[in-house]
């Protein structure tokens, strides 16, 4: 079955740096699109990137867009989310989510989420 | 790029139907046929319910079903079951970006 799981969540001051990671098993990764979806803490879900099934198309949020890079590594299964310049407005829990099918991109299958937590 | 809109809560009692609106614009939800609808109970990650308007992907039940009209998405859940009581996310999926609703908190009286 379908298994996604996040890492890389933790405590970051003001103005650093994470990369969070999402290792995929279950299914043949490389030919499905990814996404990258944050619900901050009591708040709704706020989607932040996308990438295609083989990395030559990534989509960002404006929220994010210009601080943030979405990346995969289809040889090791592996969806990445590299975050610059953080604030407190970036804290909340990172799921990464499988498209549905190869032909839909609604988030379909999802990790248990990350937390980023920014605070100094 | 403005989230969609949803009731912030809505009620019912088991074994009726509840319907959950979701309003975009011409350039998200009336404009593609990318729709999807999640529930999410407290602590957990969502779970996907509707994608593409109206289709359900396998294990989920047929209570659920989805609709669009113009720029509004409904959500129709029906035989309300007390396991429901949840939120519930409505999604644009376009080409190149994906808009959440902003959550209705269903309530199973």
């Amino acid at each position: 079955q379908v298994q996604l799981q996040e890492s890389g969540g933790g405590v970051v001051q003001p103005g650093g740096s994470l990369r969070l990671s999402c290792s995929a098993s279950g299914f043949t990764f490389s030919s499905f699109g990814m996404h990258w979806v944050r619900q901050a803490p009591g708040k709704g879900l706020e989607w932040v990137a996308f990438i295609v099934y083989d990395g030559s198309k990534k989509y960002y949020a404006d929220s994010v867009k210009g601080r943030v890079t979405i990346s995969r590594d289809n040889s090791k299964n592996t969806l990445f989310l590299q975050m610059r310049s953080l604030s407190s407005e970036d804290t909340a829990v990172y799921y990464c989510a499988r498209f549905i099918t190869v032909l839909s991109n609604a988030p379909g299958h999802w990790g248990q989420g990350t937390l980023v937590t920014v605070s100094s | 790029q403005s989230a969609l809109t949803q009731p912030r809560s809505v009620s019912g009692s088991p074994g009726q139907s509840v319907t959950i609106s979701c309003t975009g614009a011409s350039s998200d939800v009336g404009g593609f046929k990318s729709v999807a609808w999640y529930q999410q109970h407290p602590g957990k990650a969502p779970e996907l319910l509707i994608y593409d308007v109206n289709k359900r992907p396998s294990g989920v039940p047929d209570r659920f079903s989805g609709s669009k009209s113009g720029s509004t998405a409904t959500l129709t859940i029906s035989g309300l079951q007390t396991e429901d009581e949840a939120h519930y996310f409505c999604c644009s999926c376009a080409a190149t970006y994906t808009l959440f609703g902003g959550g209705t908190k269903l309530t199973v009286l």
